[in-house]
């Protein structure tokens, strides 16, 4: 079985670019979720999925993030612009939203480096 | 509001020597903690979930145990290729996850 795949693995921008990252989870989980990475630090959470529905995106700083979920399956992440203070490792993971094994499974992460 | 504290934050053993890394807990209704394992540069990877107090999972030199406001992850002789950063999670009525900083374990051949 398919782990969940991110791409690209690395990105290097200017700030106030663009940049946007993709996420395929792993077949047949609903949930999908987005987290970033901080040097040193536990993953935070973004943004989370319930198939197509954005369920939870408290933590998402929506003046230049932005996120997608088309039919319910990949998924986008975008920030635009960029800052300096973006720079981190930016990490997919999919889960069952119900049933016993609950545990969420990560990609690789993409890291950003703005500069 | 959920929180998830580690302690230590990095922790030094020698190989061979056992130690436990802990995971404290506040959440509004548990419905999981989860053990992870990062190496540097990947994502993290599922080591265990635990459910109610008094479980325990064990996998090689790993054990997961939980209380009602912690859990405990034992590693028993451990190797080098242990070293890696270990981070706990929980999950909660709301199905939201929360991590923890992590603790950074170096193992010494």
């Amino acid at each position: 079985e398919a782990g969940v795949v991110q791409s690209p693995r690395y990105k290097i921008i200017e700030k106030k670019q663009p940049v946007a990252f993709w996420c395929n989870p792993i077949s047949g989980h609903n949930t999908l979720y987005w987290y970033r990475q901080n040097l040193g630090q536990g993953p935070e959470l973004l943004i989370r999925y319930e198939n197509e529905e954005a369920v939870d995106d408290s933590q998402l700083p929506k003046d230049r993030f932005s996120a997608e979920r088309l039919k319910g399956v990949d998924s986008t992440l975008k920030i635009q612009p960029a800052e300096l203070g973006d720079s981190a490792v930016y990490l997919c993971a999919s889960s069952h939203r119900r049933g016993e094994n609950t545990e969420a499974f990560f990609g690789q992460g993409t890291r950003l480096t703005v500069v | 509001e959920d929180q998830v504290t580690q302690s230590p934050e990095a922790l030094r053993l020698q190989e061979g020597e056992s130690s436990s890394l802990n995971c404290s807990y506040t959440v509004s209704g548990l419905r999981g903690l989860f053990w992870y394992r990062q190496d540097p540069g990947k994502g993290p990877e599922f080591l265990f979930t635990l459910y109610s107090a008094g479980e325990e999972k064990e996998k090689e030199r790993l054990k997961a145990t939980l209380t009602k406001k912690e859990s405990f992850l034992h590693i028993t002789a451990p190797k080098p290729e242990d070293s890696a950063t270990y981070l706990c999670a929980v999950r909660d009525n709301f199905n939201k996850f929360y991590f923890g900083s992590g603790t950074k374990l170096n193992v010494k051949p």
